[in-house]
């Protein structure tokens, strides 16, 4: 019974292609998250959406467009990937702003 | 064993031990607080979160205490078992209504020791 599931788990695509993650949770929550990790473990906020409405928009390039089709998902969509889009990227949710549940992640490889 | 703040990325201690990790954080008006444990190939995991009218809290074999006015959250493993080998984040809310978010800290290694 997984809480918050991403998938996939590894991404591996080329410089300029365009890719997404998928991102489901079923705990009913009504805040949905991603976030960055970089290479040294740095987490920061990217987006967050509550009722499947744009809440936060962290200065990120406008080639991550997040879609939220339902409150229980929310994807991720990245355009004309780059070598610094490598990084792993998690979802999270939450009732409030404050326990949020992550998924397990996903490793995305630009080469 | 204990972490001074974050300039130590990492903090070794022996199995059996009490754990101490130290978060500085930047904004007097945080008024939540959290512990996340990350494990290796896994997301952040909750461990405990205090409020800031609180200065202490306590869990199972955690507590957490939060100074206000050095702006100083800690958290204190009580027996650190070779499972608490993680990386530790603290995190802080900033209370801006529909805005609100948790800002999180730079990551600190625990290692125990066998």
């Amino acid at each position: 019974d997984t809480a918050v599931s991403q998938t996939p788990k590894y991404l591996v695509t080329q410089m300029g292609n365009d890719k997404s993650i998928k991102c489901e949770q079923n705990l009913g929550h009504d805040t949905m998250y991603w976030y960055k990790q970089d290479s040294k473990k740095f987490l920061k906020i990217m987006f967050s959406y509550n009722n499947k409405e744009l809440i936060i928009n962290e200065t990120v390039p406008n080639r991550f467009s997040p879609k939220s089709p339902d409150k229980a998902h929310l994807n991720l969509h990245i355009n004309s990937l780059e070598l610094g889009d490598s990084a792993v990227y998690f979802c999270a949710s939450s009732h409030t702003i404050g326990e949020q549940y992550f998924g397990p992640g996903t490793r995305l490889t630009v080469t | 064993g204990e972490n001074v703040g974050l300039h130590l990325p990492t903090l070794s201690v022996q199995e059996g031990d009490n754990s101490i990790i130290n978060c500085a954080y930047s904004n007097s008006a945080s008024d939540y607080f959290i512990w996340y444990k990350q494990e290796s190939g896994k997301g952040p995991q909750f461990i405990i979160d205090i409020r800031s009218n609180m200065d202490k809290r306590q869990g199972q074999r955690v507590t957490v205490l939060l100074n206000k006015t050095v702006k100083h959250l800690s958290l204190q493993i009580a027996a650190t078992q070779p499972g608490d080998s993680a990386v530790y984040f603290c995190a802080e809310n900033i209370n801006t209504g529909a805005n609100s978010k948790l800002t999180f800290g730079k990551g600190i290694t625990l290692s125990v020791r066998p």
